[in-house]
């Protein structure tokens, strides 16, 4: 029973699309991450929210919306996908604060834009 | 250091031999420090954490130590294997910023049998 499951693996999609790529967690966890794996193959923060909460919204542009219905689950929107929107989107979980927690990740949801 | 910065970005051992690699951090905004494994074709996987200046944690072969005060976190890997080969990311937590991990950019070890 996968912890913590994205869909889709794979999302191929034309520039101006609206997609959304879904994240579930079943460890009970309390926080929840958006991380974006850049083309240097960085991860970097995206949302964090923690019971429902936005804590974290790091620079992201306004056509990424999350939205949490409740603290198992964390879904991205994008609206009007760019192709820099292309890249690896990891979602990822944690008992509480990211600092003194491990975070557990899902198996990451590719997109390409064409 | 503005980021988080690991070295060597990659490495070629051969099994059996020893090898470390380091992760500096900002050591004036430091709450903690995130080891992952991160394997081709899966999600990363923790390792360790770590909090507190000369902090060390093990596990079975791989072991890990901190220094907050300079900044620099090694990992050591003990007689390497051809199942070691994965790319290792650390991950600091600010002080001013207790939801958010800032990961470096790993290194990526192969170990050749």
């Amino acid at each position: 029973d996968t912890a913590v499951s994205q869909t889709p693996k794979y999302l191929v999609t034309q520039m101006g699309n609206d997609k959304s790529i879904k994240c579930e967690q079943n460890l009970g966890h309390d926080t929840m991450y958006w991380y974006k794996q850049d083309s240097k193959k960085f991860l970097k923060i995206m949302f964090s929210y923690n019971n429902k909460e936005l804590i974290i919204n790091e620079t992201v542009p306004n056509r990424f919306s999350p939205k949490s219905p409740d603290k198992a689950h964390l879904n991205l929107h994008i609206n009007s996908l760019e192709l820099g929107d292309s890249a690896v989107y990891f979602c990822a979980s944690s008992p509480g604060t990211a600092g003194a927690n491990v975070l557990t990740f899902g198996a990451g949801s590719r997109l390409t834009v064409l | 250091i503005l980021n988080v910065e690991q070295s060597p970005q990659s490495l070629h051992v051969q099994e059996g031999d020893s090898t470390n690699f380091t992760c500096s951090f900002p050591s004036s905004n430091f709450y903690a420090l995130h080891w992952y494994r991160w394997e081709t074709a899966k999600s990363p996987e923790a390792l360790f954490v770590m909090t507190l200046n000369g902090d060390e944690k093990k596990k079975g072969r791989i072991s890990a130590t901190l220094n907050t005060k300079e900044g620099y976190s090694y990992l050591y890997i003990k007689g390497s294997q051809p199942e070691d080969s994965a790319t290792y990311l650390c991950a600091s937590g600010p002080l001013d910023s207790s939801y958010k991990l800032i990961f470096g950019s790993g290194t990526r070890l192969l170990v050749r049998p």
